[in-house]
């Protein structure tokens, strides 16, 4: 199976500050790779698909970038919704798999 | 407006099995891909098997074949995923989910199963 690690695990940040979550694959995904956000209590909901493409509806100030092993999804300007737990998904080879999740939180 | 909606939590002991649905609505059921996806605590998000509805085709992870049989009823706009020999372990909220064959961007509210003696 692939693995996926997210870096970090934790990240405390303020409204209005600029985060990166970092997303390795233990093999190349080439760019099939998909973003959630979770918040407690209900479902993930899909941010970007295939490494950079935003969902339709997600604030552009969610970028996502990366091909290969290694992937990053950049918020900017957080916002007070953007306080959740994040996940990378590969869907080069089944099975697909998650990585860990990033939990941003309020500092 | 699609909408994915399942049936309740669930609690059974360890040996038995369980059956969740999930309802679609607002979609066209028979051109969709439904994928399972379950929460474990402690364990992240674990990718489970997908159905196509059309073609009643199925594909399971390694690690689920044998422990998980999806089906459908189309004339119900409903999927059902059976999980067996439930183990403590098994714990998880269980999510269906379509959109796309690979990610997705529909899901269900997630079904509490809780394994307990």
């Amino acid at each position: 199976d692939i693995h996926l690690t997210q870096s970090p695990s934790t990240l405390s940040a303020s409204v209005g500050d600029s985060v990166a979550i970092t997303c390795r694959a233990s093999q190349s995904v080439d760019t099939w790779l998909a973003w959630y956000q979770q918040k407690s209590g209900t479902p993930p909901k899909l941010l970007i698909y295939k490494a950079s493409s935003l969902e339709s509806g997600v604030p552009s100030r969610f970028r996502a970038s990366g091909s290969g092993t290694e992937f990053t999804l950049a918020i900017t300007n957080l916002q007070p919704d953007d306080f959740a737990t994040y996940y990378c998904q590969q869907y080069h080879k089944s099975p697909w798999t998650f990585g860990q999740g990033t939990n941003v939180e309020i500092k | 407006q699609v909408q994915l909606v399942q049936s309740g939590a669930e609690v059974k002991r360890p040996g038995a099995s369980v059956k969740v649905s999930c309802r679609t609505s607002g979609y066209g059921i028979n051109n969709e891909h439904f994928s399972w996806v379950r929460q474990a605590a402690g364990h992240g998000l674990e990718w489970m098997g997908w159905m196509n509805l059309q073609t009643g085709n199925t594909a399971y992870a390694d690690r689920f074949q044998g422990k998980v049989t999806l089906t459908r009823d189309a004339s119900r706009n409903t999927v059902f995923m059976e999980l067996s020999s439930l183990r403590f372990e098994d714990t998880a909220v269980y999510y269906c989910a379509s959109g796309g064959m690979y990610n997705w961007k529909f899901w269900g509210q997630g079904t509490l199963v809780i394994v307990s003696s």
